[in-house]
């Protein structure tokens, strides 16, 4: 079976750094994504991490450990625009299983 | 496509009839998915394609839900004999090789 992990919601100032946590026991594993999903929206892809180790990209970083079954999404220098619903999820060969996503909010 | 296209955006029926859901995935993507999210929940999986082939229709909730893919593009998602608990939002999503997954806008389907 899959279970995935996440906050349900968090909330962040903007300027500010935030930092969601997933957590997986999963049959299978072949890499973790993150997408964001704004209301109403596609999910979008932000990330993909196979390996352990830190993934920066601007000002999203994610970082898995696999030994862990843990992963992070940081969010820096927070927009207004990043409010959003953001997704983990794992792949076993071609299946992608979803957490239920953690809702961010920015505040000004 | 420039992108993975769904049809219709909006769909509004009375329980009990039948509906078809479309999707059109980016053009040379040999994988295509089919998902649900209900309100507040999670992307639930209903069923994979590779190819024409749905080697995994592990996901599907009932047998009153099918699927179909013609011509390794275009699928179509069949709902019969709908009822209120259908309501949801169905995502179709498309990939090259199990790589990342680009998603459809969606189609909100709701069962009155």
């Amino acid at each position: 079976g899959q279970n995935i992990d996440q906050p349900t919601e968090m909330t962040a100032t903007e300027g500010a750094i935030v930092q969601i946590n997933c957590t997986y026991q999963t049959s299978g594993f072949n890499g973790l994504f993150w997408y964001q999903q704004h209301a109403g929206e596609a999910p979008t892809f932000l990330s993909y991490n196979v390996l352990d180790g830190l993934e920066e990209k601007g000002r999203f970083s994610s970082f898995l450990s696999r030994s862990k079954g843990y992963s992070y999404l940081l969010l820096k220098e927070l927009q207004m625009k990043d409010s959003a619903s953001y997704l983990c999820a794992v792949r076993h060969d071609y299946k992608l299983s979803f957490g239920a996503g953690t809702t961010v909010t920015v505040r000004a | 496509g420039a992108g993975v296209s769904q049809s219709p955006s909006n769909k509004v029926t009375e329980k009990g009839k039948d509906v078809e859901l479309r999707c059109d995935p980016i053009s040379g993507h040999t994988a295509l998915y089919w998902y649900r999210q209900s309100l507040g929940q999670g992307l639930e999986f209903l069923i994979y394609f590779q190819g024409n082939s749905a080697p995994d229709k592990s996901g599907l909730p009932s047998d009153r839900f099918s699927a179909e893919r013609t011509g390794g593009s275009v699928s179509t998602l069949t709902i019969q004999r709908t009822q209120q608990e259908d309501s949801a939002v169905y995502l179709c999503a498309s990939s090259w090789k199990g790589n990342e997954q680009f998603f459809g806008p969606g189609t909100r389907l709701t069962v009155l």
